[in-house]
């Protein structure tokens, strides 16, 4: 049964910076793309960012690039989201997703999410 | 960065059929397959088409997909108060020279009345 658990989220000040993980277990996490997609509180899914299967490329959305970086530990079954310059309107649940599609884009599974609170 | 514009909301009675509409762009609809997400009160998404119009097993053939041009079509049929949830559907976009970028669709919400 694939499964995906994220962890590190909680409340943070503006400008501070904050490390999630997604472990990922029952997939071959290696030979597949993984996602960041959040969602802010009472609003809709927002793409954040995408890493290849072995981490060769790498996209961001707008308002977070330059400021978050996506990587991966394939050893580790790990993915990891590395939130900096951290702003009130980075809050939101943030799920981790596995691209299931080889490059078509659908996201099956998903992690139940953790939550990112920015506020001084 | 776009997004896929849905309807806020849809509603019907239990066993009737609701469609929910995805507009998007020869960039991301036009051009990409469309994927679509049901999320339930309090869960995460869950995947329910895959490719425009494929299920993934384990979901019922009361949900169906469709593409058109740059747009694609959620349906239910058979509306289960189960049903109730926030819909999303998404896809990748090439407008960006050197990169892409995912954008899911603005979501709608479900009423079963």
């Amino acid at each position: 049964q694939a499964q995906l658990v994220e962890s590190g989220g909680g409340v943070v000040q503006p400008g501070r910076s904050l490390r999630l993980s997604c472990a990922a277990s029952g997939i071959i996490f290696s030979s597949y793309g993984m996602h960041w997609v959040r969602q802010a509180p009472g609003k809709g899914l927002e793409w954040v960012a995408v890493i290849w299967y072995d981490g060769s490329k790498k996209h961001y959305a707008d308002s977070v690039k330059g400021r978050f970086t996506i990587s991966r530990d394939n050893s580790k079954n790990t993915l990891y989201l590395q939130m900096n310059s951290l702003r009130v309107e980075d809050t939101a649940l943030y799920y981790c997703a596995r691209d299931a599609s080889g490059g078509s884009g659908w996201f099956d599974p998903w992690g139940q999410g953790t939550l990112v609170s920015v506020s001084s | 960065q776009s997004v896929l514009t849905q309807p806020p909301s849809v509603s019907a009675a239990p066993g009737q059929k609701v469609t929910i509409s995805c507009s998007g762009s020869t960039s991301n609809i036009g051009n990409n397959y469309v994927s679509w997400y049901q999320q339930l009160p309090g869960t995460a998404p869950k995947l329910l088409i895959y490719e425009n119009n494929e299920r993934p097993s384990g979901i019922p053939d009361r949900f169906s997909g469709s593409k058109s041009g740059t747009s694609a079509t959620l349906a239910i049929t058979g509306l289960q108060t189960g049903d109730e949830a926030d819909y999303y559907c998404g896809a990748w976009d090439s407008s960006r020279s050197l990169s892409v970028f995912y954008v899911f669709g603005t979501g709608t919400k479900v009423t079963v009345l």
